[in-house]
């Protein structure tokens, strides 16, 4: 298996422009999320799945947009990249039963938004 | 929003010493979990905590979900070199699937 795979692992871009992260799982997971890291502030929780065709807000939405069609793939748009964006981004899932609750975390994707 | 405190923010130890960090809620929890993350890594789980007042190992590490279900604590215990990186406390909001984290324990750990 492999788990949480995102894609790219680098990404610059400019002001105004727009891009996909990518992040699958292939573990069967119900539950997918997307967190922002910045310096000193842990993960924040940008949007999130419990199942296909299902999405919500998290802490931090504004300027991000997500959709799930499958249980694998759960990606994160940027419509139109600003600085602030600039950061660190993780995929996670679990599975969304009772006693699970656990998150598998991809191995990130950094971006620069010049 | 709901925020985990977490202290210490960072830590500087001797190798071979004891370590403990903790993390408390406003609101109540009913998992906890604990990540231990790498420069250049995602968050990687130590330890799940689903019962209050609940103790539990895994190596060197011992974490315990708080009675009041409003904190939890981690000990590493005989620390070593590679015990270096930041460690989260996280759980999901009550009634919810949102998880959320602290703000990290910076752990340095010196030979």
């Amino acid at each position: 298996n492999a788990g949480v795979t995102q894609t790219p692992k680098f990404q610059v871009l400019k002001t105004g422009q727009s891009m996909t992260l990518q992040c699958a799982q292939d573990m069967n997971h119900e539950y997918m999320s997307w967190y922002r890291q910045d310096p000193g502030m842990g993960l924040r929780l940008i949007h999130y799945s419990v199942g296909a065709g299902i999405t919500d807000q998290g802490e931090v939405p504004n300027g991000y947009n997500v959709s799930r069609s499958t249980t694998e793939d759960f990606p994160l748009r940027l419509l139109s990249a600003a600085p602030s964006q600039t950061s660190v981004y993780f995929c996670a899932s679990s599975y969304s039963g009772t006693g699970a609750n656990v998150l598998t975390f991809g191995a990130g994707s950094r971006l620069t938004v010049l | 929003g709901q925020q985990l405190n977490q202290s210490p923010q960072s830590m500087f130890i001797q190798e071979g010493e004891d370590v403990s960090m903790n993390c408390t809620s406003s609101s109540i929890f009913n998992t906890w979990l604990w990540y231990k993350q790498e420069p250049g890594e995602g968050p990687v789980l130590l330890i799940a905590l689903y019962k209050a007042g609940e103790l539990t190992s895994n190596g060197r590490l011992t974490a315990q979900f708080g009675i009041t279900r409003k904190d939890s604590f981690l000990n590493i215990s005989a620390s070593i070199p590679s015990d270096v990186g930041i460690y989260f406390c996280a759980g999901p909001t009550s009634g919810t699937y949102k998880y959320i984290f602290g703000t990290g324990t910076r752990l340095k750990v010196l030979a």
